[in-house]
């Protein structure tokens, strides 16, 4: 049981380069979310997916898109990479849907990504 | 507005003290409360869950809801060198969003914590 994975751990493009982070949850889990992390600013969320086929904007949208690949799925794309999204990437998954069960806000993060944008 | 407000720290405390660690939130109808820690270069691991006023107790950590006060806290009893990591606050405010946003979390920026030797 691995948990969430998160592939790759590191990357440095430059500006105008694209790529996707990867992100799988093997916990049965129908929602998922992409937060980026910067010093002083905290969390912040950018895609998520509340269950399997949807996906919804967060705070911070602009300059990624998303695609809920499957349940266990959910890859984070950034089509012409900026300097400003120099960022860690986080993914993130919870239970939640029908049932009322207490834990189903309860998130469970992957490892990170590491991105630099030159 | 959502928010979830924390001091920054850093909050240094002796080992074997205890580390007491605030947040206020801002939507009353939030009923899911969690305390996340982070390491330096690692993400962030869910270490309490709180949903009802009161107490809750689990081994060395403590978290206190207040809902009429909007406020959660998190005690560490006999802090621990190792205890050293921000400790986010989260909170559901579900009252905030309808439908597949239900579920989201609002993370205050984190508390850093130093426990000295």
């Amino acid at each position: 049981n691995a948990g969430v994975t998160q592939t790759p751990k590191f990357q440095v493009l430059k500006t105008g380069q694209s790529m996707t982070l990867q992100c799988a949850q093997d916990m049965n889990h129908n929602s998922m979310y992409w937060y980026r992390q910067d010093p002083g600013m905290g969390l912040r969320l950018i895609y998520y997916s509340a269950s399997e086929g949807t996906t919804d904007k967060g705070e911070v949208p602009n300059g990624y898109n998303v695609s809920r690949l499957n349940k266990r799925e959910f890859s984070l794309r950034l089509e012409s990479a900026a300097p400003s999204q120099t960022s860690v990437y986080f993914c993130a998954s919870s239970r939640s849907g029908t049932g009322g069960y207490t834990n189903s806000y309860e998130q469970y993060f992957g490892p990170g990504t590491r991105l630099t944008v030159t | 507005q959502k928010e979830v407000e924390q001091n920054s720290g850093p909050l240094s405390v002796p080992e074997g003290a205890i580390a007491s660690l605030n947040c206020t939130y801002s939507d009353r109808g939030s009923q899911s409360f969690f305390w996340y820690r982070q390491y330096s270069g690692k993400s962030p691991e869910l270490i309490m869950s709180i949903y009802s006023n009161g107490d809750k107790e689990d081994g060395r950590f403590t978290a206190q809801l207040n809902k009429a006060s909007q406020y959660v806290s998190l005690l560490i009893r006999d802090s621990q060198p190792s205890d050293s990591a921000t400790y986010l606050c989260a909170v559901n405010m579900g009252g905030q969003y309808s439908g597949a946003g239900s579920y989201q979390l609002t993370f205050g920026k984190g508390t850093k914590l130093s426990v000295i030797p």
